[in-house]
């Protein structure tokens, strides 16, 4: 299965700065998403990264919000703008290879201050 | 919209119990039901992958049914060990293998 360096795996940041995080696979994949888990509720889909064309988002999540770069088949990154207290979460990224179960980075744990 | 239930919240048992969780849906339009297990600081790690009524999957002390007509599934494990201790995930894969989790059993197994 596809090995995921995800970057940062935590961080603490100020409200009103924003956080890059980094999603590295050592295999070409066609779809990569982008998951959040807030504290005591599921995680949850927040966009699919196209390559070469602007992220899917689902209900509730907008791109200024969450900007999405996908600029090859190997590599993505989510920026959560704007931080609140809100966004103190962890946030997921995956690929799916073919009908094999998606493969999960380790996730970034991000605390606002 | 996949709506999923995972039940119970948490669960704490001896070292050598046998446990069972629950995923329940209440429409089975999806394509597969998945099974994760989730460690602290961990990537979620696929268990399963169980698409017809009727699926049984096995891995090890660990096993899971599906009964769509009904609307859940469930996993179990046998001899529970300390190491079985994470948070178990049961999801539902929409179209284009959008994932929507149930928010999680957090089995603990106490030596």
């Amino acid at each position: 299965s596809a090995v995921i360096s995800q970057k940062p795996s935590r961080d603490i940041c100020q409200r009103g700065t924003s956080l890059t995080i980094q999603c590295q696979v050592d295999s070409q994949v066609t779809m990569m998403f982008w998951y959040r888990q807030q504290p005591g509720q599921s995680l949850t889909l927040i966009a699919t990264a196209n390559q070469g064309s602007e992220a899917t988002y689902e209900s509730g999540f907008v791109i200024d919000k969450f900007p999405i770069s996908r600029p090859n088949l190997t590599f993505s990154t989510l920026t959560v703008s704007n931080l609140s207290p809100e966004d103190s979460s962890i946030y997921l990224c995956s690929v799916q290879a073919g009908n094999q179960p998606q493969h999960f980075g380790d996730g970034t744990r991000l605390s606002i201050l | 919209i996949l709506n999923v239930e995972q039940s119970p919240q948490s669960l704490h048992v001896q070292e050598g119990d046998s446990t069972n969780f629950t995923c329940s849906f209440p429409s089975s339009n999806f394509y597969a039901l998945h099974w994760y297990r989730w460690e602290t600081a961990k990537s979620p790690e696929a268990l399963f992958v169980m698409t017809l009524n009727g699926d049984e999957k096995k891995k090890g002390r660990i096993s899971a049914t599906l009964n769509t007509k009904e609307g859940y599934s469930y996993l179990y494990i046998k001899g529970s060990q300390p190491e079985d201790s994470a948070t178990y995930l049961c999801a539902l894969q929409g179209s284009n293998y959008k994932l929507t989790f149930g928010k999680g059993t957090l089995l603990t197994v106490n030596p």
